[in-house]
């Protein structure tokens, strides 16, 4: 059974920093691995989609990177802002009936 | 412009009544996702809906709960009878036909607490 695990759970990081937040699943026969944003009371907004046969993605700011083989991927933030503040989850994919596996996310707070 | 819309929004209820949350995909997508998100658990999905037919709904405790498409614009989630360890938010995700894999775009949720 694949499971996904972000850690830390939380994490606070003054304005202006670089930051990375890890993702690793245990099952590396994934189809591609996806990282949302939640905003508190909302729901989740796809920020980058990344293929198996594909080693990162690139949106803005977000630099999203999959090391299929070590089940890790990484999400960049560069210059964070306080805009930012959110949870962050990823989720991959095994391709059957495209059925989503979430970690439980990592709310991250940008401190002005 | 497009989106995922739920109702209701919150609803609180006592052990044992009847729980049904509604959901309207966006126009012209025909994949419908159920996902509950709780604390302890994450998000998880339910139950996945393609062109109104249930594909998957093995994350769906059969005894209580049922998920059905009276039609494409409306997806229902029933429960009956809730119990308090149902108390979570429950989402619905829509996917366009055709759509890349996972293109999912989600409503704002339900929230439900069972007293």
């Amino acid at each position: 059974k694949q499971e996904v695990t972000q850690i830390p759970a939380a994490l606070s990081v003054p304005e202006g920093e670089n930051l990375v937040l890890n993702c690793s699943f245990t099952d590396s026969a994934i189809y591609n691995l996806q990282w949302f944003r939640q905003d508190p009371g909302k729901g989740l907004t796809s920020l980058l989609l990344i293929q198996s046969s594909q080693r990162e993605q690139t949106s803005g700011r977000l630099n999203a990177s999959l090391d299929k083989s070590s089940g890790r991927s990484t999400l960049y933030i560069a210059a964070s802002q306080p805009g930012d503040s959110a949870t962050y989850l990823c989720a991959v994919d095994t391709g059957a009936n495209s059925k989503l596996t979430f970690g439980k996310g990592i709310t991250l707070s940008v401190r002005p | 412009d497009a989106r995922v819309t739920q109702t209701p929004r919150h609803k609180v209820t006592e052990m044992g009544q009847e729980v049904t949350m509604r959901c309207q995909p966006i126009l012209g997508h025909n994949t419908v996702f159920w996902y509950r998100q709780t604390m302890m658990q994450g998000l998880e999905l339910l139950a996945y809906f393609r062109n109104r037919a249930p594909l998957d709904d093995s994350g769906m405790p059969k005894d209580r709960f049922s998920a059905e498409m009276p039609d494409a614009t409306l997806a229902t989630l029933k429960i009956q009878p809730s119990e308090p360890r149902d108390s979570a938010v429950y989402f619905c995700a829509s996917g366009p036909p055709g759509g890349r894999p996972n293109e999912q775009f989600f409503g704002p949720g339900t929230r439900l607490t069972v007293l």
